[in-house]
């Protein structure tokens, strides 16, 4: 079955400083990559999204993303974090066996302080 | 991308009873979902939502326990039948569309008592 790991619980960065969340992934076959963010008592907002093309995937609010299939990696970035980055931030991956379900991390608690 | 909208947001039931919860999305959707979410913590698959056929249950959930409807490619209903305090999660709703876009409902927080 196809999974990710974001083998941090928590990333705490200062604000204006470069944020990274990382995520890894273990499929067979071709990953679809996906990062979401929630904030407190919402549901989840999609962020950016890998499934072809250029290894660096930008997407809203800033974020960006390197696909880097020699590491199975798909590490989340922003160049200058703001205090409203603060939140939980989940990757994942279409389950290509399981009926196109996504498959997610267990999440990164985001904290952007003052 | 589809936007879904999701009701209730949140509800206190009582224990024993069940809650229904709905989601319609702005477009048509190849497929859709139901999460269920503990606070802080990531996302368990319950089900996928078949529209007009069973829904497809992950292992460790049952029909009985959360029937689903999909009776059209816009509308599903998750219904978490005689609740128990243990059920207390919230539950989202999410849709697939044909760019491989997954859409998710804003959540519905329900607590047991």
């Amino acid at each position: 079955a196809q999974s990710v790991a974001q083998p941090e619980d928590q990333v705490n960065v200062a604000e204006g400083n470069p944020l990274t969340v990382k995520c890894t992934y273990s499929v067979s076959g071709n990953p679809y990559l996906f990062w979401y963010v929630q904030y407190p008592n919402r549901g989840l907002q999609f962020l950016l999204k890998y499934i072809t093309g250029d290894n660096l995937v930008k997407g809203s609010y800033g974020f960006e993303a390197e696909f880097n299939k020699s590491q199975t990696s798909f590490h989340l970035k922003k160049p200058s974090a703001l205090v409203s980055d603060s939140a939980l931030y989940f990757c994942a991956v279409r389950d290509i066996g399981g009926n196109n379900r996504l498959a997610f991390g267990k999440g990164n608690q985001v904290v952007v302080i003052p | 991308s589809a936007v879904i909208s999701q009701k209730p947001s949140r509800d206190i039931c009582q224990r024993g009873t069940s809650l229904t919860i709905q989601c319609q999305v702005d477009s048509q959707v190849t497929m859709m979902f139901w999460y269920r979410q503990q606070p802080g913590q990531s996302l368990t698959l319950i089900a996928t939502a078949n529209q007009g056929s069973e829904a497809t249950y992950e292992s460790g959930f049952v029909i009985d326990k959360f029937p689903i409807s999909r009776p059209n490619l816009t509308f599903s209903t998750l219904t978490v039948s005689n609740m128990s305090p243990e059920d207390s999660s919230i539950y989202l709703c999410s849709a697939l569309d044909t760019n491989y876009g997954y859409t998710f409902g804003s959540g519905t927080r329900l607590t047991v008592v």
